[in-house]
């Protein structure tokens, strides 16, 4: 019930192209819903976070898209750039606040 | 505003043997949160300190254990060292236990 579910593993999208990533929770306590990118021996990045009173939300060119009902939520990168390849985890976690419950990952390849 | 700092960066230790893990939180973060990163995965919830006081556990065992200081900097100790145990450490900081959380670097650990 704790888990976090991602796909795809890899991703490889042509530059300018929009990048979809999905993930789909169990827990119905879950209440914020962050994405966080992480490049090659770095820490995770915060990039954009959603808490289910809304239904979508963006920030530049990354948008989250939440559906409450199905239990999914789903990163879009618009025109995605070379500067985007990456790792892209989303997580989740509760009110409670202390700890954040990450899926296993997407590799992001945008091709030039 | 400095952001969270890790040290160290990388470390080679033995089986069997002791490790500290240290990190300082971003300006004005109460709360700190390590976890660990095995290859290829994403991370996993160790546990949480929030006001020099543990407040939450991931599932791991005890020879993981923690502490925060006044100035709400952390250490991660982890005693009897195993091979599985070689991942990186991340520790993250937030405003309170439930807000946005920011994570280091890590530490790359490496048990031999």
């Amino acid at each position: 019930q704790q888990q976090v579910k991602q796909s795809p593993q890899s991703l490889i999208v042509q530059k300018g192209g929009i990048s979809i990533i999905n993930c789909a929770y169990e827990n119905t306590a879950f209440d914020y819903f962050p994405w966080y990118q992480q490049f090659p021996g770095k820490g995770p990045a915060l990039l954009i976070a959603i808490r289910p009173d809304v239904s979508e939300k963006k920030e530049g060119r990354f948008t989250i898209s939440f559906n409450k009902s199905a239990k999914q939520f789903s990163l879009h990168i618009m025109d995605s750039q070379p500067g985007d390849s990456a790792t892209y985890f989303c997580a989740a976690s509760n009110q409670a606040g202390t700890a954040l419950i990450f899926g296993k990952g997407t590799t992001l390849s945008v091709s030039s | 505003e400095t952001g969270v700092t890790q040290s160290p960066t990388h470390l080679i230790k033995t089986r069997g043997q002791q490790v500290t893990l240290r990190c300082s939180s971003q300006s004005g973060h109460n709360t700190v949160s390590w976890y660990q990163q095995a290859l290829g995965q994403g991370p996993q919830f160790i546990f949480q300190y929030y006001r020099e006081e543990e407040n939450g556990r991931g599932n791991f065992p005890p020879r993981f254990s923690g502490l925060q200081f006044p100035n709400y900097s952390s250490e991660l100790n982890v005693n009897a060292l195993e091979l599985d145990d070689s991942a990186l450490y991340l520790c993250a900081s937030s405003l309170g236990r439930s807000a946005e959380a920011f994570f280091g670097q890590g530490t790359r650990l490496t048990v031999v």
